[in-house]
């Protein structure tokens, strides 16, 4: 069983539809962290949590210590959301080393 | 500011061959991380280092090395290449470490032959 399980692993949304998706862990953690990446590479990091939940633009993104579980939500999606989101979490023996979840396809269409 | 500089870009080795990655962080930033991402593994933690020191190692063999030089700027070199290898080699670089959100490279996409 991986360490970070996501869910789903392709999605695909209307305009305008919310979007929600799953990262679930199975260690200890010190923080966890919600990238995207689009066709071609370039990966861009969209929160670091800890614990609670942050917002940014039409992003949200939550986590639940005890549950182990944290979900990234798109609100009011756009085409330009296509990308694979991926989780990655840093266990908390190992300070920055990161374990990545196997990523969420999302293509959203017009 | 200037992000995270990757080279080279793109480069194609042979099987046996070695190779050297770059990786420039941003200017202040001290801690350098290396990932590798394949289709078949997804993107796999490689080591960390900081202030030249390499503080955390993932479960890659010897092949796989690093070093990270007093301006912060880090290298890898992958020695005796497999075809296995060819993968994008990603970077990224923190301020310092604890809660700090990463700032990725674009890239080195290696195609070994």
């Amino acid at each position: 069983k991986n360490e970070v399980e996501q869910s789903p692993q392709n999605l695909t949304a209307q305009e305008g539809e919310f979007i929600t998706i799953n990262c679930s862990y199975s260690v200890g953690i010190s923080a966890l962290h919600w990238l995207q990446q689009h066709p071609g590479g370039g990966i861009v990091s969209l929160f670091m949590l800890s614990s609670g939940k942050k917002k940014h633009g039409r992003l949200i993104a939550t986590i639940n210590i005890q549950e182990k579980h944290s979900s990234l939500h798109i609100t009011a999606s756009h085409p330009r959301d296509s990308a694979v989101y991926i989780c990655a979490v840093e266990e908390r023996e190992y300070g920055n080393k990161l374990v990545f979840g196997a990523g969420t396809i999302l293509r959203v269409k017009s | 500011k200037a992000g995270v500089t990757q080279t080279p870009r793109y480069l194609i080795k042979t099987r046996g061959q070695q190779v050297t990655l770059s990786c420039s962080p941003i200017s202040g930033h001290r801690s350098v991380s290396w990932y590798q991402q394949t289709p078949g593994q997804g993107l796999q933690f490689l080591f960390e280092y900081f202030s030249e020191t390499q503080r955390n190692k993932g479960n890659f063999p010897g092949r796989f090395s690093g070093r990270q030089f007093s301006n912060s700027r880090s290298e890898m070199n992958v020695s005796t290449l497999e075809l296995g290898d060819s993968a994008l080699y990603l970077c990224a670089s923190l301020k310092d470490s604890g809660a700090n959100v990463l700032t990725f490279g674009a890239g080195s996409r290696l195609t070994v032959l």
